[in-house]
């Protein structure tokens, strides 16, 4: 149990254009999600977190309107990078957390290059 | 605000041996601290939590408040732990639930 997926898995688009990024957690309700970006042999730094029917909370030094964030439903969060640049590039992960206990379950990351 | 330190990058040892992973936190509240850990090619998992105080896969980890660390140990190292780790804090509050990592250390185990 306990399973989060990300899509996609690997993403090329070119500068200017916007991109979307799938979390769901496949076999629970998830209260929280969270969004992280992870540079090559990097920690994961949160970019926000995403509360099912409320505004996504962004961390300082986080574009809220780069970074779109749409938690519509308990079982699904999606990221938008818009007008992405190659400054963008990186390695997106996404957690969901179920509440009770304190734990996250982490989806595979999404590798996202921008030419 | 809170940091995860992990001073060692990279970590080598031979099969067998005992480990350390080193992980010194600074937060002026109640933290809960975590390792998770990521095999190769795989997705971050948790690996252990200091509130549950259980050791997974023999590895166990203590939390000093004196010396704001949880380090985690193994008595004898297998190569199937080679992976990276990441030592985590979580806060209370408004940031509940909220993950603080620290930079990650590879471990590295020799047959």
């Amino acid at each position: 149990g306990a399973v989060v997926s990300q899509h996609p898995s690997w993403v090329i688009c070119k500068s200017g254009t916007s991109v979307k990024i799938e979390c769901r957690s496949l076999d629970f309700q998830a209260t929280t999600m969270f969004w992280y970006r992870q540079f090559p042999k990097q920690s994961l730094m949160l970019m926000a977190t995403s509360n099912e029917g409320s505004k996504a909370t962004y961390e300082q030094g986080v574009e809220k309107d780069k970074f779109l964030i749409n938690h519509a439903s308990l079982t699904l969060s999606t990221l938008t990078v818009t007008s992405a640049h190659p400054e963008d590039s990186s390695f997106y992960i996404c957690s969901a957390r179920q509440g009770v206990p304190n734990e996250q379950f982490f989806g595979p990351g999404t590798r996202l290059t921008v030419l | 605000a809170q940091r995860v330190t992990q001073p060692e990058k990279l970590l080598s040892v031979f099969k067998g041996a005992p480990v350390e992973l080193k992980c010194n936190y600074s937060y002026s509240g109640s933290p809960e601290l975590f390792w998770y850990v990521q095999y190769s090619r795989q997705r971050l998992q948790l690996l252990l939590r200091h509130i549950s105080r259980e050791s997974i896969k023999g590895f166990t980890a203590d939390l000093n408040k004196g010396e704001t660390s949880f380090h985690l140990k193994k008595p004898f190292a297998q190569e199937e732990d080679s992976a990276m780790y990441y030592c985590a804090l979580s806060t209370g509050g408004t940031s509940y639930g909220k993950l603080t990592f620290g930079q990650g250390t590879i471990l590295t185990v020799h047959p």
